[in-house]
């Protein structure tokens, strides 16, 4: 266990609507990221968090979009869901400094109909 | 071309074996380099982790990296059924503030009893 929590574990929406991923970082980790996967691919970069701002982000249009707390959980956001974004959502952490790893949470898997 | 490239398999083989997996990459300013064992249906888990070129062992499993070829290795000895996974490699740059891994998609691994 990494101490990473996500919720919720599974997801069904519709093309169109809009939904609210959230994590739980790891105890004393500032960073977080965010990583879309689909079907047997590996994980897409879709943005880092880090002090409560958006330092990095990947190939992903604006419907896409996150917080950091202060407590440095996190959500994402995304807008008028599409078929394409049926896929597993991870949340990654890490701690600040030189430590490059990323300690990966469970996932949510969802499926957009 | 793909950043990061991996043969996705499957890969099967007898418990007992010793497994390679392997990835290439294009990027030379990669500097920190990670291998992920991913469960069916769950997160990530981080297994090796290497800074630069040279090999690394950890009980049974085995990370080298070679940046001249940019090419990188998990070896794993005496192979288990519950190593059964898919391991992804994943590399970063140093430094980069984005600090997003790029990953490979995956090698799907099976070893049978």
């Amino acid at each position: 266990e990494t101490g990473v929590t996500q919720s919720p574990t599974h997801l069904i929406k519709t093309r169109g609507q809009q939904v609210t991923l959230r994590c739980s970082s790891q105890s004393g980790h500032n960073t977080v990221s965010w990583y879309q996967q689909a079907l047997g691919q590996g994980p897409q970069f879709i943005f880092q968090y880090y002090r409560e701002e958006e330092n990095g982000r990947g190939n992903f249009p604006p419907r896409f979009s996150g917080l950091q707390f202060p407590n440095y959980s996190s959500e994402l956001n995304v807008n008028a869901l599409e078929l394409d974004d049926s896929a597993l959502y991870l949340c990654a952490s890490k701690g600040g400094g030189h430590q490059e790893t990323q300690y990966f949470g469970p996932g949510t898997r969802l499926l957009v109909l | 071309q793909k950043e990061v490239e991996q043969d996705p398999g499957p890969l099967s083989v007898p418990e007992g074996a010793i497994v390679s997996l392997n990835c290439t990459y294009s990027n030379s300013a990669f500097q920190y380099f990670m291998w992920y064992r991913q469960y069916s249906r769950k997160g990530p888990e981080l297994l090796m982790y290497t800074y630069s070129s040279g090999n690394k062992e950890d009980g049974r499993f085995t990370a080298q990296v070679d940046k001249s070829s940019k090419y990188i290795s998990l070896f794993i000895r005496d192979s288990q059924p519950s190593d059964s996974a898919t391991y992804l490699c994943a590399m970063i740059i140093s430094g980069g503030s984005q600090g997003n891994l790029i990953f490979g998609k995956g090698t799907k691994l099976s070893v049978k009893p």
